[in-house]
């Protein structure tokens, strides 16, 4: 059981390039999910996806935007990186839907690096 | 909105000693409760979680955490800390709002010594 699948797992970035983060899960989840981890602030919520075709921002949206593509994929976009945005990056999944208690389930994370 | 907070961002324990990590949260409605473990290099686990009913829940590999309405705290705990359990642990509170939009502490690092 792959679970929930980032690619790429490593990237180093200029300030200014793009680059787009792919997420994809393979158990028929209803919602997904992009976190950043930096040391010493925990996980942040960047944006979710309750369900196909639905995205919300979360707690630190700027600089990113997300799609949808469908139930299984989920992909976060850095139109112009900038340091700051130098972080862990994590896609997470769960079967919510309306259910505040379903566990969240992670990829591995993309270790990204802004120069 | 919810909110978590997690003291000591570094936690030393002796191998065989009891593992407490602590974790007191904000909420403005019941809470639905969660730890979750993270080893090097992987992305987050579930540990265990409280939703409703006994406040005493068991999870994996050991640990359990208590839910005290009264100090509003779901402190971890383990009664003998083995060299695997060296990892970052993280407490979360559920959205009320729901789509599972979770609140994380900060984390605390266990590193567990011979």
């Amino acid at each position: 059981n792959a679970g929930v699948t980032q690619t790429p797992k490593f990237q180093v970035l200029k300030t200014g390039q793009s680059m787009t983060l792919q997420c994809a899960q393979d158990m028929n989840h209803n919602s997904m999910y992009w976190y950043r981890q930096d040391p010493g602030m925990g996980l942040r919520l960047i944006y979710y996806s309750a369900s196909e075709g639905t995205t919300d921002k979360g707690e630190v949206p700027n600089g990113y935007n997300v799609s949808r593509l469908n139930k299984r994929e989920f992909s976060l976009r850095l139109e112009s990186a900038a340091p700051s945005q130098t972080s862990v990056y994590f896609c997470a999944s769960s079967a919510a839907g309306s259910s505040y208690n379903s566990p969240l389930h992670f990829g591995n994370g993309t270790r990204l690096t802004v120069t | 909105a919810q909110s978590v907070t997690q003291l000591g961002s570094h936690v030393s324990v002796s191998e065989g000693a009891l593992v407490l990590l602590r974790c007191n949260y904000s909420s403005s409605v019941p809470p639905y409760l969660f730890w979750y473990v993270q080893y090097p290099n992987q992305g987050l686990q579930l540990l265990l979680k409280y939703t409703t009913g006994a406040t005493l829940v068991k999870g994996i590999n050991g640990f359990e955490a208590e839910f005290k309405k009264s100090e509003t705290s779901f402190h971890l705990t383990k009664p003998s800390a083995h060299m695997s359990d060296a990892a970052e642990y993280f407490c979360a509170v559920s959205d009320p709002y729901g789509n599972n939009r979770l609140a994380f502490g900060k984390g605390n690092q266990v590193v567990v010594i011979p």
